[in-house]
C-alpha cells in the first residue's frame, strides 16, 4: 500500500517569513495530493490539492509542488502570520481519496514566532 | 452552507460496550469516508460509502463497521470495545469521492 513520510514533524519560522513542508510517497499510481490544516479541536481544513497532471498550484499565499519522477511534494506558506499556526498534513490517494481512502503523513506542528 | 456535522462530539465508554458515531455530510455530497486520529498512528482510513455502497475497507479489524444512509448520512459502529480504540473518529464528504474532501470535528471517544 502507499506510504507518505513528512516532514519536519515541527517548524518554526519567524512572522512574515516562508514556511516548506516536504512530503514524499512510495505508490507511483498516487495521483491526486491535498494538504490539510488543523487546529486545536476541529477537523482537518483541506488549503489546497493538485492531480499528477499539473506541476504547480498556487492559492494566494499557499503553493503546492509536485516532482512525480521522485515521488515528493511540498507545501510552501509565504508572508506567514499568527493565524497559519497550526498542524499541517499531507496526502495521496489513487483515487482522489474515494474507495482507497486518502493515506496521510504524519503531520507537520506549524509555529509562526510573533 | 452547512459543513459535515458529526454527533455525539464526545462519548465514554466502557470497554466490551460498542457504539455508534453518526455523520451527516454536505448537501450533495453523496461520498462519506471514516478516519481514525489518534497521537501514535495518525489518521488511518477506515471506510469509505457512496450511494449506500462500500466501496473499500482499510485495515481495521471487523468490529468496525458502517453504512450509509439513502439522504448519504453515515454511522459507524464499534462493537467489544478496547482501550486502544479511544481515538478521534473524523468523518469526510466529497460530491463524487474523487476529491475535495470536507472533513467535520470529529467525535472525541474514549474508552476506560
Amino acid at each position: 500500500g502507499e506510504n507518505v513520510e513528512q516532514h519536519p514533524s515541527t517548524l518554526s519560522v519567524q512572522e512574515g517569513d516562508s514556511a516548506v513542508i516536504k512530503c514524499t510517497y512510495s505508490d507511483s499510481a498516487s495521483n491526486y495530493f491535498p494538504w490539510y490544516k488543523q487546529e486545536l479541536g476541529k477537523g482537518p481544513q483541506l488549503i489546497i490539492d493538485i492531480r499528477s497532471n499539473v506541476g504547480e498550484k498556487k492559492d494566494q499565499r499557499i503553493a503546492v509542488t509536485l516532482n512525480k519522477t521522485a515521488k515528493h511534494f511540498s507545501l510552501h506558506i509565504t508572508e506567514t502570520q499568527p493565524e497559519d499556526s497550526a498542524v499541517y498534513f499531507c496526502a495521496a490517494s489513487n483515487s482522489g481519496g474515494g474507495a482507497d481512502g486518502l493515506t496521510f503523513g504524519k503531520g507537520t506542528h506549524l509555529i509562526i514566532q510573533p | 452552507k452547512a459543513g459535515v456535522t458529526q454527533t455525539p462530539r464526545y462519548l465514554i465508554k466502557t470497554r466490551g460496550q460498542q457504539v455508534t458515531l453518526s455523520c451527516s455530510p454536505i448537501s450533495g455530497h453523496r461520498s462519506v469516508s471514516w478516519y481514525q486520529q489518534t497521537p501514535g498512528q495518525g489518521l488511518q482510513f477506515l471506510f469509505e460509502y457512496f450511494s449506500e455502497t462500500q466501496r473499500n475497507k482499510g485495515n481495521f479489524p471487523g468490529r468496525f463497521s458502517g453504512r450509509q444512509f439513502s439522504n448519504s448520512r453515515s454511522e459507524m459502529n464499534v462493537s467489544t470495545l478496547e482501550l486502544g480504540d479511544s481515538a478521534l473518529y473524523l468523518c469526510a464528504s466529497s460530491i463524487r469521492g474523487l476529491d475535495g474532501y470536507t472533513f467535520g470535528s470529529g467525535t472525541r471517544l474514549t474508552v476506560v
